[in-house]
């Protein structure tokens, strides 16, 4: 199955600067990656996502970049602010009997110092 | 707007009890998941279904069971709570061939 490592576990940067946590997975059929926000007391929420043909999205301040041939995809926050601290959750999926299954990360715990 | 709710926020019992954790979306997604969040091992699947009446087995089903009788809901059961279920648990739901997920705002078990 799916094995999917994300670093760091905490992360802790001063609002303005960027911020960066890589995943890697193990299982080349994956070929969506998603990634969860998760504030505190909150559900998870889909963020920002990426399919296995592109190399790059963008939206507003968050990036997510995907390099196939390493098994790796990053996800990038500029000019973090302090309602960016969160949990961030990277998940791996390929499809299964149609549909898709999410292997997820252990998380990666932002905190945004203002 | 999907919804994914899930019928207890905080649940406290106690060893050995048979417990049920509801969960109930209301957009007839097709496929319904059972997660279980512990800090530092993020997310892992426990059960999921594909449609009504069928299951299968995630990452970490001991201890575990579910049903799901009816579309809209997946009930998730433990048949003899142990103080290693203490948790946080997460309901998720999607739509057959979709890749997106909605999740429940997650019951917080703990056994005593």
């Amino acid at each position: 199955g799916e094995n999917v490592e994300q670093h760091p576990s905490t992360l802790s940067v001063q609002e303005g600067d960027s911020a960066v946590i890589k995943c890697t997975y193990s299982d080349s059929a994956s070929n969506y990656f998603p990634w969860y926000k998760q504030e505190l007391g909150k559900r998870p929420q889909l963020i920002i996502d990426i399919r296995s043909n592109v190399g790059e999205k963008k939206d507003q301040r968050i990036a997510v970049t995907l390099n196939k041939t390493a098994k790796h995809f990053s996800l990038h926050i500029t000019e973090t602010q302090p309602e960016d601290s969160a949990v961030y959750f990277c998940a791996a999926s390929s499809p299964s009997g149609g549909s898709y299954i999410p292997t997820f990360g252990r998380g990666t715990s932002l905190i945004v110092h203002p | 707007d999907v919804k994914v709710t899930q019928s207890s926020r905080y649940l406290v019992k106690r060893t050995g009890e048979k417990v049920f954790l509801e969960c109930v979306q209301d957009m007839d997604h097709e496929n319904m998941f059972w997660y279980r969040q512990d800090p530092g091992l993020g997310l892992r699947l426990i059960y999921f279904s594909y449609d009504v009446k069928m299951k299968e087995k995630g990452d970490i089903p001991e201890g575990y069971s579910v049903s799901r009788e009816k579309k809209e809901r997946f009930s998730l059961i433990l048949e003899s709570a142990s103080t290693n279920q203490t948790s946080m648990y997460l309901c998720a739901s999607s739509l057959a061939n979709s890749l997106g997920y909605t999740f429940g705002s997650g019951t917080r078990l703990t056994v005593v």
